[in-house]
C-alpha cells in the first residue's frame, strides 16, 4: 500500500525559506509516477504548487515558480518542496501527491500546516 | 492559463436526492483532462473522476461525471450522508494544472 507522508517545520519566518519532505512508503520513486505539491490556505482552495517526475522534470505554477524548487532523492525515496522568501499568505496546508500521469492527483498525504509568522 | 469558475458555491440539498455540481472553463480543457475531487473537513482530498467522466478505483457508480470542451458536471444520484462535503475540479494543460475554487454541499 502506497502512502505519503509529509514533514518540515510547522513554523517559518517572513522571508526565509519554508522546507518540506514527503516521504514515500510501499513504492519506489525511481520506479516512475509524477509527484507533485499542493497547498491549500486555511479556510481556502487548492493551489497546485509544482509536479516532478522521479527522473527530475520539473512543472511549476507560473504564479510560484521564481520561489519554488521541487527535487526528488531517489536513495531516501523522498521528494522535496523548497519555497524562497515566505511571506504570510504562504501559510498554508501542504500536501504531496502522486499519480501515475501527470494530470490528476490520486494519492495524497495526510497534510501539514505551515505558518508564516515571526 | 485556464480558469476554472465552480457554481453553485453552496448546494443546500437532502439525503436521497440528487446532486449536480457545475465547472466552467475560461477556455476548452485539453483532451477533457478534468478530474473532481471530495474534501471533507480535515482530510486530504480524493480523486472522484478522472478524464471528466471516468470513476477512480473504489468509487461508488452514484458519482458520474459529464461534460467536455469548457462544461463539466459532477452527478451524485442519490445522496448519502457521508457525500456532504467540497467538492474541486481540477484540469491540466501543457505543464500547468489549476483548480476550481469550490463547491459546498451541506446537508438541508
Amino acid at each position: 500500500q502506497v502512502q505519503l507522508q509529509e514533514s518540515g517545520p510547522g513554523l517559518v519566518k517572513p522571508s526565509e525559506t519554508l522546507s518540506l519532505t514527503c516521504t514515500v512508503s510501499g513504492y519506489s520513486i525511481s520506479s516512475g509516477s509524477y509527484w507533485g505539491w499542493i497547498r491549500q490556505p486555511p479556510g481556502k482552495g487548492l493551489e497546485w504548487i509544482g509536479s516532478t517526475y522521479y527522473s527530475g522534470s520539473t512543472y511549476y505554477n507560473p504564479s510560484l515558480k521564481r520561489r519554488v524548487t521541487i527535487s526528488v532523492d531517489t536513495s531516501k525515496n523522498q521528494f522535496s518542496l523548497k519555497l524562497s522568501s515566505v511571506t504570510a499568505a504562504d501559510t498554508a496546508i501542504y500536501y504531496c501527491a502522486t499519480d501515475p500521469n501527470i494530470y490528476y492527483f490520486l494519492l495524497w498525504g495526510q497534510g501539514t500546516l505551515v505558518t508564516v509568522s515571526s | 492559463e485556464i480558469v476554472l469558475t465552480q457554481s453553485p458555491g453552496t448546494l443546500s440539498l437532502s439525503p436521497g436526492e440528487r446532486a449536480t455540481l457545475s465547472c466552467r472553463a475560461s477556455q476548452s480543457v485539453t483532451s477533457n483532462f478534468l478530474g473532481w475531487y471530495q474534501q471533507k473537513p480535515g482530510q486530504a482530498p480524493r480523486l472522484l473522476i478522472y478524464s471528466a467522466s471516468s470513476r477512480a478505483v473504489g468509487i461508488p457508480d452514484r458519482f458520474s461525471g459529464s461534460g467536455s470542451g469548457t462544461d463539466f458536471t459532477l452527478t451524485i444520484s442519490r445522496l448519502e450522508p457521508e457525500d456532504f462535503a467540497v467538492y474541486y475540479c481540477q484540469q491540466y494543460e501543457t505543464s500547468r494544472i489549476t483548480f476550481g475554487q469550490g463547491t459546498r454541499l451541506d446537508i438541508k
